[in-house]
């Protein structure tokens, strides 16, 4: 069965500071993975999305990506109050599935 | 928003009750989802539909019905729930390159079964 697995928090920092996500998978065919925001009562939204290992940048958000060692990040710079939500990974099954395997979400608090 | 509407927002239906959740996409998508998003729990694919033919069904029981007339448009039909079926059910729609695409989200309509 194919897993996706995250800390579930919560994970407290301060306004201003670096949050740092951190997500494992075990689908070695994994091809696409996902970081989505949600706030609480609201649904998912799609703040990053990495296909290659390395890094991909956008604006305060940085994705990791390490297929070997099966793990995928997200961290977020400058930590704002606004940041506060559940962030969840997603992991497609690979070329060809439609199957999107999600995590239990890691709760960010972020303190002003 | 995403481009991905649901209706309704909220449902309250009995067990013995027949009810449909609406989902529309406005974003010329080729896939459409339906998730169930219960508390303590991930994200579960229910069905996914790609030009309107359905391509995956993660074991749902019967009592759920989905319905995709074409490609903008996707239901679920409902019947005869049980209380544990309360949850969040998202729509959500994608470009369709064989499931690699980025998901996006609809709001989702916040079911109670009594």
């Amino acid at each position: 069965q194919k897993e996706v697995e995250q800390n579930s928090g919560p994970l407290s920092v301060p306004e201003g500071a670096i949050a740092s996500l951190n997500c494992t998978y075990s689908d070695r065919g994994s091809q696409s993975f996902f970081w989505y925001r949600q706030y609480s009562g609201k649904s998912p939204e799609l703040i990053m999305s990495i296909y290659s290992n390395g890094d991909k940048e956008d604006g305060r958000f940085t994705a990791q990506l390490n297929k070997a060692s099966q793990y995928v990040s997200l961290l977020i710079r400058d930590s704002q109050p606004s940041d506060s939500a559940t962030y969840l990974c997603a992991v497609n099954g690979g070329a060809g599935s439609y199957q999107l395997t999600f995590g239990k979400g890691t709760k960010l608090s972020v303190i002003p | 928003e995403t481009g991905v509407t649901q209706t309704p927002r909220h449902l309250v239906m009995g067990m013995t009750n027949k009810k449909s959740l609406k989902c529309e996409q406005h974003l010329g998508h080729n896939a459409m989802y339906w998730y169930k998003q219960s508390a303590k729990k991930p994200l579960e694919l229910m069905f996914v539909y790609s030009l309107e033919e359905r391509v995956e069904n993660n074991s749902v029981p019967s009592r759920f019905s989905p319905e995709c007339p074409n490609s903008s448009h996707l239901f679920l039909h409902l019947h005869t729930l049980q209380p544990e079926d309360s949850a969040l059910y998202l729509c959500a729609s994608s470009q369709d390159r064989g499931g690699l695409d980025e998901q996006f989200f609809g709001p989702g309509t916040r079911l109670t079964v009594l």
